[in-house]
């Protein structure tokens, strides 16, 4: 079964530092990896994906994930962190034929000024 | 175009008791999924629909956790007795795609969040 590793459940960083958060995932396929974010009180919405196209996947909000299989990894990074990134932060892998997401455990990112 | 709709937003019982939880996903999206995410945790699966069928449920405690979807559109979750750990916030999403399909994006609802006492 697919699984992700979150490395590091809170991590700070002050606005305008660069923003890393770590994923690892286990996959015994090409793997579907994800982003979420999640801002308080609300659901989580998707960040960026990666789908076996181009390594290097932008998403919204100025963040971007590079897919690594030699290391099995896909870590997040914003070049400058804003305020309004405080949110915590979800890597996910598809499982299966379906849209099944198995998410790690989530990283809470604070910016701090 | 309106997002996916989940309530009650809050709820709090008591051991033993029961409670329902409702969702009604984007028009159109034949996937619904039901999420459990324990505080510190990421969100679980409990249960996938595609239309009124069940795709997934091996993690959905079936002694005292139900879902239905009886006419492919809206979905209701029900907990019956709830249990201290059953306190969580219970997701709701859905996806526009079917069973060929592969992006995983998912929509959430904003939560039902659910304190057993």
């Amino acid at each position: 079964a697919q699984s992700v590793t979150q490395l590091g459940s809170h991590v700070s960083v002050s606005e305008g530092a660069l923003v890393l958060l770590r994923c690892n995932y286990s996959s015994s396929v090409p793997p579907y990896l994800f982003w979420y974010v999640q801002y308080p009180n609300q659901g989580l919405q998707l960040l960026l994906k990666y789908t076996s196209a181009a390594t290097l996947v932008k998403g919204i909000n100025g963040f971007e994930a590079e897919f690594k299989k030699s290391e099995t990894s896909f870590h997040l990074t914003k070049p400058s962190a804003h305020m309004s990134d405080a949110a915590e932060y979800f890597c996910a892998v598809k499982e299966g034929g379906y849209n099944k997401l198995i998410f790690g455990a989530g990283t809470r990112l604070a910016v701090h000024p | 175009e309106a997002g996916v709709a989940q309530s009650p937003r809050y709820k709090i019982i008591e051991k033993r008791q029961s409670v329902a939880f409702w969702c009604n996903p984007i028009s159109g999206h034949a996937t619904l999924y039901w999420y459990q995410q324990i505080l510190g945790q990421g969100p679980k699966l409990l249960i996938q629909f595609q239309n009124n069928g069940v795709v997934d449920d091996s993690q959905l405690p079936k002694d005292r956790f139900s879902a239905e979807r009886l006419k492919g559109v809206d979905s209701t979750l029900k907990i019956q007795p709830a249990k201290l750990e059953d306190s969580a916030v219970y997701l709701c999403a859905s996806s526009l795609e079917g069973l060929s399909s592969n992006t995983g994006e998912l929509f959430f609802g904003e939560g039902s969040r659910l304190t057993v006492l």
